[in-house]
């Protein structure tokens, strides 16, 4: 069975600096791997996601990821918070031939001015 | 703003009642996921329905029902709710049926039983 570790609950960042928040995922295939954001109020948005190929991959809002395989892992970036980044992000993976997506607990991000 | 809608926004009931949520996909997508958001158990999938038929099923309680109907929106039914079932239920919409396309998500509907 797939399954999402998000090892970081809360994160609190100063406005400015540098977020990467971690994922781990468990899945016996070529998973295909996805980053959410949810901002307050709001439902999930689609910031990245990954196939196959590169294994560094580009986002909306300034956001990159990169996948590890030999990690398990699918760490999301960005170099230069804004106190907008502020939100719940969600990592998933979803099975290639498959439809469902399995989601981590999430990290809430906190910027500091 | 996705174009993916879901009424209510807000559904305050009773133990023991029956709700049903809506959601209407964005335009052209074919395929209804459902989620259920809880503080406890966090973002489950519950059920996807593909052009009006079931496709996959999570880990949807029997006293949940969901069907698609023939102009693609979708109702989930929730019956005899216990309290441990408040929580946030997301509708999502993707053009097929595999994870490979991407899902886009409706804003939910917040569901408190008292």
């Amino acid at each position: 069975a797939q399954s999402v570790t998000q090892p970081d609950i809360h994160i609190t960042v100063s406005e400015g600096a540098s977020l990467e928040l971690r994922c781990n995922y468990s899945y016996g295939a070529t998973p295909y791997l996805f980053w959410y954001v949810q901002s307050p109020g709001q439902g999930l948005q689609l910031l990245l996601k990954y196939f196959s190929g590169d294994t560094l991959v580009q986002g909306i809002k300034g956001f990159e990821a990169e996948f590890k395989r030999s990690q398990s892992s699918f760490n999301l970036r960005k170099p230069s918070v804004h106190w907008s980044d502020a939100a719940e992000y969600f990592c998933a993976v979803g099975a290639a031939a498959g439809n469902k997506l399995t989601f981590g607990g999430g990290t809430r991000v906190l910027v500091k001015p | 703003d996705s174009g993916v809608t879901q009424t209510p926004k807000h559904l305050i009931t009773a133990t023991g009642q029956r709700v049903t949520l809506r959601c209407s996909p964005r335009s052209g997508d074919l395929s209804v996921y459902w989620y259920q958001q809880s503080l406890d158990q966090g973002l489950q999938f519950l059920i996807q329905y593909y052009n009006g038929e079931e496709r996959a099923k999570g880990n949807i309680l029997e006293r949940f029902s969901a069907q698609q109907f023939p102009d693609l929106h979708s109702e989930l039914n929730l019956s005899s709710l216990e309290l441990g079932d408040s929580a946030l239920y997301f509708c999502a919409s993707s053009e097929r049926v595999t994870s490979y396309n991407e899902q886009f998500f409706g804003p939910g509907t917040r569901l408190t039983v008292l």
